[in-house]
């Protein structure tokens, strides 16, 4: 299994900002996933991120909207860049360690006025 | 594409009522199917799995059978608890891919 921190688990920003999300894991893993739940609406994969890879986008998003750091194999950031009502989403992030399903942090709650 | 399709909700029962959340999907070749669950104020948890047809994942008195023939993958339990009271997610992951699909989540109330 895997424990997964969020940071910050919930914000409200203002139009045209950034919010970094920090994701951190409490084990090694290759495998880093972040993902987006609009309200109401389901889990849609925003990207995947590889240590010493760039990530890979999923059709829809784009990495001017959401560049994604993944320095080391415990840590990964998100970022929602130039920020309008429509981002309002929880943001989640997981990890899938070797032999192992999906393990999914607390989310991010964010709220964009 | 593949694609999960749930039960609308909410969800309301009674306690020790049964509980069936349908989830039918679409997908290429053979899938592994998942059941998450997410209580409040906390991350998704895997609940169960199952990975080949007819398999039956089960899990704190959930669960599924993965049904090829109906494309289903319906939660099932017997006598549910207040504290069974979340939101419910089914997804799909193809075979060799890391992604999840996941249908839209049914929350369930329990009232005592």
């Amino acid at each position: 299994s895997a424990v997964i921190s969020q940071k910050p688990s919930r914000d409200i920003c203002q139009r045209g900002t950034s919010l970094t999300i920090q994701c951190q894991v409490d084990s090694q893993v290759t495998m880093m996933f972040w993902y987006r739940q609009q309200p109401g609406q389901s889990l849609t994969l925003i990207a995947t991120a590889n240590q010493g890879s760039e990530a890979t986008y999923e059709s829809g998003f784009v990495i001017d909207k959401f560049p994604i750091s993944r320095p080391n194999l415990t840590f990964s950031t998100l970022t929602v860049s130039n920020m309008s009502p429509e981002d309002s989403s929880i943001y989640l992030c997981s990890v899938e360690p070797p032999g192992n399903e999906q393990f999914f942090g607390p989310g991010t709650r964010l709220t964009v006025l | 594409g593949n694609s999960v399709t749930q039960m609308e909700g909410p969800v309301t029962l009674s306690e020790e009522a049964f509980l069936t959340i349908n989830c039918t999907y679409t997908a290429t070749g053979y899938p592994s199917l998942f059941w998450y669950v997410q209580y409040p104020g906390e991350g998704l948890q895997l609940l169960l799995k199952a990975t080949k047809a007819d398999d039956k994942g089960s899990n704190k008195g959930f669960e599924a059978t993965y049904r090829k023939e109906t494309t289903s993958f319906h939660l099932e339990k017997g006598s549910v608890q207040v504290s069974d009271s979340a939101v419910y997610f089914c997804a799909l992951r193809s075979r060799g891919a890391q992604k999840l699909v996941f249908g839209q989540g049914t929350r369930l109330t329990i009232n005592p």
